[in-house]
């Protein structure tokens, strides 16, 4: 079955310094992989994709993530965290293949520090 | 990407009423999908809804508690029926753009005393 693993419910780091926030998938083949942001009383909104190509793909607010194929992972990255970063982030992913749903990861939340 | 409206933007009912959503896209799409947020919880598809055609729910999920309407390309509404407090989440709606990317609207947020 397919499923996406964000082993952390919360992480904090300093204003200024790097973040990642890590996600692992369950799909067999070559899923669609996305990082989703949340912030408060709003929807989700689309940060980022990977579909093929390059390991390292760039998103929205200078988010970054690396697909590690051998890993199963997508982890959602950023040089240089800001206050305004603060909120819920969702991994998710699709296999276009099969059946075509998106699966969503439990939500990470995100804690910058001033 | 398309731009995804929804009404109302939250609201507070009382058990064993209905509430309808309504979900409004700029843009004409084949499938708009519900999803249901609950409280500190992930989203759990609710069902996909083409037009002309019966919605498909997902498990656990059934028409009599959310019918969902879908009169042409653009527009579709979720009704939550019969509501207990249970019912209190975040309803969001759904389009695809052409490369699999799904686009969510502001969502609704709902409480049912």
């Amino acid at each position: 079955a397919q499923s996406v693993a964000q082993p952390e419910d919360q992480v904090n780091v300093a204003e200024g310094n790097p973040l990642t926030v890590k996600c692992t998938y369950s799909v067999s083949g070559n899923p669609y992989l996305f990082w989703y942001v949340q912030y408060p009383n709003r929807g989700l909104q689309f940060l980022l994709k990977y579909i093929t190509g390059d390991n390292l793909v760039k998103g929205s607010y200078g988010f970054e993530a690396e697909f590690n194929k051998s890993q199963t992972s997508f982890h959602l990255k950023k040089p240089s965290a800001l206050v305004s970063d603060s909120a819920l982030y969702f991994c998710a992913v699709r296999d276009r293949w099969r059946d075509d749903k998106i699966i969503f990861g439990k939500g990470t939340r995100l804690h910058i520090l001033p | 990407s398309a731009v995804i409206s929804q009404k109302p933007s939250r609201d507070i009912c009382q058990r064993g009423t209905s509430l309808t959503i309504q979900c409004q896209v700029d843009s004409q799409v084949t499938m708009m999908f519900w999803y249901r947020q609950q409280p500190g919880q992930s989203l759990t598809l609710i069902a996909t809804a083409n037009q002309g055609s019966e919605a498909t729910y997902e498990s656990g999920f059934v028409i009599d508690k959310f019918p969902i309407s879908r009169p042409n390309l653009t527009f579709s509404t979720l009704t939550v029926s019969n509501m207990s407090p249970e019912d209190s989440s975040i309803y969001l709606c759904s389009v695809d753009d052409s490369y699999g990317t799904q686009y969510f609207g502001p969502g609704t947020r709902l409480l049912v005393l």
